[in-house]
C-alpha cells in the first residue's frame, strides 16, 4: 500500500536559520509525491511536487524538497525560516487519490 | 478567478441528524474530492467525484454519500451522525485529464462540522 510518514510531530527552529521538514514514502512504481501547508482553520495550499527529473524541486515561498530515491525520502528545506512560515506541514503520495502524512507543525521563533 | 469554494463554515449538529456540506469546484475544474480531517490528523480521503459519479471511495461508511452535478459542484452528505464525525471536511478539485497522477489538487477552506 502507499503512504508516507512524517516523523517528526513538532520542529522547531530560530528565525533565519535553515528549516527541514522531513517525509519518507513507501510506494510501487514511480512516487508522485507533494508538500502542502495548512495555515490555522485554513483549508491545504499546494506548495510543491516531484514528478520525475532533477532531485530538488523549488516550490513557493522559497521552499525547496529533496528527492532521495535510495533514502525513500522527500525532505521539505528552506534556507531561512520566516516567523511567517509557522504552520502544519503535509506530505503526501499520488496514485489515484492524494494520501497524506499526519503533519509536522513548524513553529518559527523570533 | 474564483477558487474552491465550501459552505457552510461551520455548523454545529447533534447525534443522529443527518448534515450537508457542499463545495463548488475551482473555474475549469471537473473532478471534486472530498477529506475528512480529524483534529490533529491528515486528511483522509473519503471519496471522488466525477462526470457525475463516484469514482475512488476511501475506507468511509455508507453514512457517508455524495453527488456531484453537471455544474460539477457537489456535496458530502452524512447521515446518523456520531461524535467521531466531528472533524473539518475539505474539498478539493482539479481537472481529471489534464490533471492525472501529476496534477495539484486545490483545496477549499474547510467546513468545520461539530457534533455534539
Amino acid at each position: 500500500a502507499q503512504s508516507v510518514a512524517q516523523p517528526e510531530d513538532q520542529v522547531n527552529v530560530a528565525e533565519g536559520n535553515p528549516l527541514t521538514v522531513k517525509c519518507t514514502y513507501s510506494v510501487s512504481g514511480n512516487p508522485y509525491l507533494f508538500w502542502y501547508v495548512q495555515y490555522p482553520n485554513r483549508g491545504l495550499q499546494f506548495l510543491l511536487k516531484y514528478i520525475t527529473g532533477d532531485n530538488l524541486v523549488k516550490g513557493s515561498y522559497g521552499f525547496e524538497a529533496e528527492f532521495n530515491k535510495s533514502q525513500t525520502s522527500f525532505h521539505l528545506k528552506k534556507p531561512s525560516a520566516l516567523v511567517s512560515d509557522s504552520a502544519l506541514y503535509f506530505c503526501a503520495v499520488k496514485t489515484d487519490k492524494l494520501i497524506f502524512g499526519t503533519g509536522t507543525r513548524l513553529q518559527v521563533f523570533p | 478567478d474564483a477558487g474552491v469554494t465550501q459552505s457552510p463554515t461551520h455548523l454545529i449538529k447533534t447525534r443522529g441528524q443527518q448534515v450537508t456540506l457542499r463545495c463548488s469546484p475551482k473555474s475549469g475544474h471537473d473532478t471534486v474530492s472530498w477529506y475528512q480531517q480529524a483534529l490533529g490528523q491528515g486528511p483522509q480521503f473519503i471519496f471522488q467525484y466525477y462526470e457525475e459519479e463516484e469514482r475512488q471511495r476511501g475506507n468511509f461508511p455508507d453514512r457517508f454519500s455524495g453527488h456531484q452535478f453537471p455544474n460539477y459542484s457537489s456535496e458530502l452528505n452524512v447521515n446518523a451522525l456520531l461524535l467521531g464525525d466531528s472533524a473539518l471536511y475539505l474539498c478539493a478539485s482539479s481537472f481529471r485529464l489534464a490533471g492525472g497522477p501529476t496534477g495539484e489538487l486545490f483545496f477549499g477552506e474547510g467546513s468545520r462540522l461539530t457534533v455534539l
